[in-house]
């Protein structure tokens, strides 16, 4: 069955520093990764993924993530992190259902 | 362009009484998902609708959970009687078809107390 890591619990950043967030995940064919974002009180959304193709996907709000095959691995980047970034961000691998990880919760620092 | 829309958005009961949650997904999109999202975990998959028909249930607990959707559009997701332990957020998302590589739109939950 497909799985996700995300091994930190909290990710703190200074403001336009830039921002990572890891995630490492297991699957046995194909893999079609995800990254979604939430903020309190409302639902997941969705912010880029990654199918096929240029190991460097871009996705909404300057957000980007790099695909590494060899260290099964989907971090996702920001070059200059906002306040407004600071959220709660889950990482998804779909084999035949989605699955997510616990998440990361980022906090951005004025 | 409308969002996943869910009500009601909170619900708190006593245990063993019944509950309903309703969704409403994107125009056009024939998928439909709900999730069980426990405090400080990801989103876990109940069910997968692929217009009105149930393709993926497996994970639902079906002695005391069912869901239908009626007319491939809305769904209703029901719990009875309720437990304790059910207390959590339940997401509905949908996408315009099942396959892998697609993503998915969620709507805001609705979070369940039960006392």
């Amino acid at each position: 069955a497909q799985s996700v890591a995300q091994p930190e619990d909290q990710v703190n950043v200074a403001e336009g520093n830039p921002l990572t967030v890891k995630c490492t995940y297991s699957v046995s064919g194909n893999p079609y990764l995800f990254w979604y974002v939430q903020y309190p009180n409302r639902g997941l959304q969705f912010l880029l993924k990654y199918i096929t193709g240029d190991n460097l996907v871009k996705g909404s709000y300057g957000f980007e993530a790099e695909f590494n095959k060899s260290q099964t691995s989907f971090h996702l980047k920001k070059p200059s992190a906002l306040v407004s970034d600071s959220a709660l961000y889950f990482c998804a691998v779909r084999d035949n259902r989605l699955a997510f990880g616990k998440g990361n919760q980022v906090v951005v620092i004025p | 362009e409308a969002g996943v829309v869910q009500s009601p958005r909170y619900k708190i009961i006593e245990k063993k009484q019944p509950v309903a949650f309703w969704c409403n997904p994107i125009s056009g999109h024939n998928t439909l998902y709900w999730y069980l999202q426990n405090l400080g975990q990801g989103p876990e998959l109940l069910i997968r609708y692929e217009n009105e028909e149930a393709v993926d249930d497996s994970q639902l607990p079906k002695d005391r959970f069912s869901a239908e959707r009626l007319k491939g559009v809305d769904s209703t997701l029901k719990i009875q009687p309720a437990e304790l332990g059910d207390s959590a957020v339940y997401l509905c998302a949908s996408s315009s078809d099942g396959t892998s590589g697609t993503e998915q739109f969620f709507g805001p939950g609705t979070r369940l107390t039960v006392l």
